[in-house]
């Protein structure tokens, strides 16, 4: 069983809907919970992150996270074409000394049709 | 507002040669990190470092080797070039604030081993 599933897509979806994107995990260890995009040929950004289960908002963005199912989602609402890009769901743990190691899923490609 | 800089940004080799790929930063941060990333795969590491002079090694470490002598710098070499190492590598560096702190991605590096 892989530590972290995300549903690779690809997802496509008209502009202005709602969006979910969702991974589950398999590693209690995990303390952080992240989400970045990733565009075509470049490198991951960070998107959000978040430390204990309930809701994070950032604008048009919210994090999910129940510890206690092992799942994590992000919605986008009023979504844009601009937010058309590879979403990878990440956790981390501690190796040593302060260094993370981040464990992603295998990534969901969307795509916002205008 | 450099960041993360790797080169080369593309690379051909040939099978039983070797290469290093570059990893600068220019923010200071004590953590750098090595993954790779293939098509419809998340990343997996492959070594960190917690500073200058100290490196260990990730998920995936077969193959490859680093260097930190400088807190900017993290190269890693390829040796024995193998088709199997055909992927996307990115460079990652963090600061030194303990667990959930930014992990800032390269622009990443496209090796095809032939």
């Amino acid at each position: 069983q892989k530590e972290v599933e995300q549903d690779p897509g690809p997802l496509s979806v008209p502009e202005g809907a709602i969006v979910s994107l969702n991974c589950t995990y398999s590693n209690s260890a995990f303390q952080y919970f992240m989400w970045y995009r990733q565009y075509s040929r470049k490198g991951p950004e960070l998107l959000m992150y978040t430390y204990s289960s309930g809701n994070k908002e950032d604008g048009r963005f919210t994090a999910q996270v129940d510890k206690s199912s092992k799942y994590i989602s992000l919605f986008i609402r009023d979504s844009q074409p601009s937010d058309s890009a590879t979403y990878l769901c990440a956790m981390s743990a501690i190796i040593i000394q302060g260094a993370q190691k981040l464990v992603f899923g295998q990534g969901t490609r969307l795509t916002i049709n205008p | 507002n450099a960041g993360v800089t790797q080169t080369p940004k593309f690379r051909i080799l040939k099978i039983g040669q070797s290469m290093t790929l570059q990893c600068a930063q220019d923010m200071n941060h004590n953590y750098m990190y090595w993954y790779r990333q293939d098509p419809g795969m998340g990343l997996k590491l492959i070594y960190y470092s917690v500073g200058a002079g100290i490196t260990d090694k990730g998920e995936v470490p077969n193959g490859y080797n680093v260097s930190r002598s400088t807190t900017e710098d993290f190269p890693l070499r390829l040796e024995l070039a193998a088709p199997s190492q055909t992927s996307v590598y990115f460079c990652a560096s963090s600061s030194a604030t303990g667990g959930g702190n930014t992990i800032y991605f390269g622009e990443g590096s496209w090796l095809t081993v032939v």
